[in-house]
């Protein structure tokens, strides 16, 4: 059974740039959360999508995005990039979102801002 | 905010030497759970406890969640190099948005 897929696994963006982030669930699984994973923050939680829709938010600015497909297939967004968004992006799946089931990471996106 | 504190930030022991790593905070969580991450991949769950005292085993490995379901301690016995990463505990909030919310982590070197 595959694993969750992100993509790409690096990148380098200048200040100000606009980046996308794609991430495929595990096959059957709906629910598809992001997070961001920095030395000095840790991993902390950007938003869910379940069945297309944003269900959970934490405490990001506007410049973080996200949307999720049909296929349940899901994108981030972040505009404007900001030397401070440097980070690994993590994205996590499970089958319906409840939180006391597992959640399956991908390797992540390194995203280096210049 | 809920936060979740973990400790030791850092742990560096002898191969077979036991160890705890503990995730302490003030709020109250309806799960917590624990991921092991190696360098350069995503976070592994190992284990989510659900009830206030609960034990699991895993292996070497076990996991208990404080009986207030605020804290939650992680011990090794007779520790391997290949306990080697980073450990992170995760709490499932009850008020506000449903999300994880992340310890800052253990990072374990076992020496050979």
């Amino acid at each position: 059974k595959a694993g969750v897929t992100q993509t790409p696994r690096y990148l380098i963006k200048t200040r100000g740039q606009q980046v996308t982030l794609s991430c495929s669930p595990i096959s059957g699984h709906r629910s598809v959360s992001w997070y961001q994973q920095t030395p000095g923050q840790g991993l902390q939680f950007l938003f869910e999508y379940f069945s297309e829709t944003q269900r959970n938010k934490g405490n990001f600015p506007g410049r973080f995005s996200g949307r999720q497909f049909s296929n349940s297939r899901s994108e981030m967004n972040v505009s404007t990039l900001e030397l401070g968004d440097s980070a690994l992006y993590l994205c996590a799946s499970s089958l319906r979102g409840a939180l006391n089931q597992p959640q399956h990471f991908g390797d992540g996106t390194r995203l280096s801002i210049l | 905010t809920q936060l979740l504190e973990q400790s030791p930030q850092f742990l560096s022991i002898q191969e077979g030497e036991n160890l705890t790593v503990y995730c302490n905070s003030s709020s109250v969580f309806s799960s917590l759970q624990w991921y092991r991450q190696e360098p350069g991949e995503g976070p592994v769950l190992l284990v989510t406890v659900v009830t206030g005292g609960e034990v699991k085993k895993l292996k070497r490995l076990t996991f208990q969640f404080g009986d207030a379901r605020k804290d939650s301690s992680l011990h090794i016995t007779a520790a391997q190099p290949g306990d080697t990463g980073l450990y992170l505990c995760a709490g499932a909030t009850i008020q506000g948005a449903q999300k994880l919310v992340f310890g800052q982590g253990t990072r374990l070197t076992i020496n050979p």
